[in-house]
């Protein structure tokens, strides 16, 4: 498995645009990129994966530049309810077991 | 909307007592997970089961058990309950999907143990 390595926090206020980027330099050719977000005494949940380019949904982009060695979520205009803790991982498409890392703790302020 | 349930939610118990964490999933998912997490803290596998009668012990050492008869059921089991485990426990599911999404997790919301 890929190792991931992510900013520990970060700050934002309601509103803005919110960019985490995870880096993955070990990524593989079978590897697919997935964030998940937890909120406190809660499990992680599903937001985005993708594996190359730009994917989009309705909560959220994710950017992968050409080489794939790292990824970027962006979150458009966070509220508050968006603070949680953010997890990027890398892993083949039928991967089993995945470690999750510290993730980014992101704190949006009114 | 979860299809995956813990029970109980949260549960307060004496020390050396046995306890079963409950966890069941309705997608049908061969691969199923027990993480635990500390507040403020990343989660840590500790078990994890790819299908019936299939179960391994996952990166952090834990004193806990699990069996797998059932595809959509993983309960995890504590023979002597001690304050060291208090901790939140998290149950999880994946599947190799089609379309869309090639991999994910779902996790249950989780059984926060307190061992007084």
């Amino acid at each position: 498995l890929a190792k991931t390595t992510q900013p520990i926090s970060m700050d934002s206020y309601e509103g803005q645009e919110v960019n985490i980027t995870c880096s993955h330099n070990n990524i593989a050719t079978n590897d697919y990129i997935t964030w998940y977000q937890q909120f406190p005494s809660q499990g992680p949940r599903f937001i985005i994966q993708g594996y190359k380019t730009k994917v989009t949904n309705e909560v959220a982009s994710l950017f992968i530049p050409a080489d794939r060695k790292s990824s970027t979520l962006s979150l458009p205009r966070v509220s508050l309810s968006d603070t949680a803790v953010y997890y990027c991982l890398v892993g083949e498409a039928n991967a089993g077991k995945s470690t999750f890392g510290d993730g980014t703790t992101l704190t949006v302020k009114p | 909307e979860a299809d995956i349930y813990q029970t109980p939610r949260y549960l307060v118990i004496g020390t050396g007592k046995k306890i079963t964490l409950e966890c069941s999933q309705t997608m049908g998912h061969d691969k199923m997970y027990w993480y635990q997490q500390d507040p403020g803290m990343e989660l840590h596998l500790i078990h994890y089961s790819y299908g019936v009668n299939s179960t391994e012990k996952g990166d952090l050492s834990s004193e806990s058990t699990v069996s797998r008869i059932r595809t959509e059921h993983f309960p995890l089991t504590l023979e002597s309950a001690r304050p060291s485990h208090t901790s939140q426990y998290l149950c999880a599911s994946s599947e190799y999907g089609t379309g869309g999404i090639k991999y994910g997790y779902t996790f249950g919301s989780g059984t926060r143990l307190t061992v007084v």
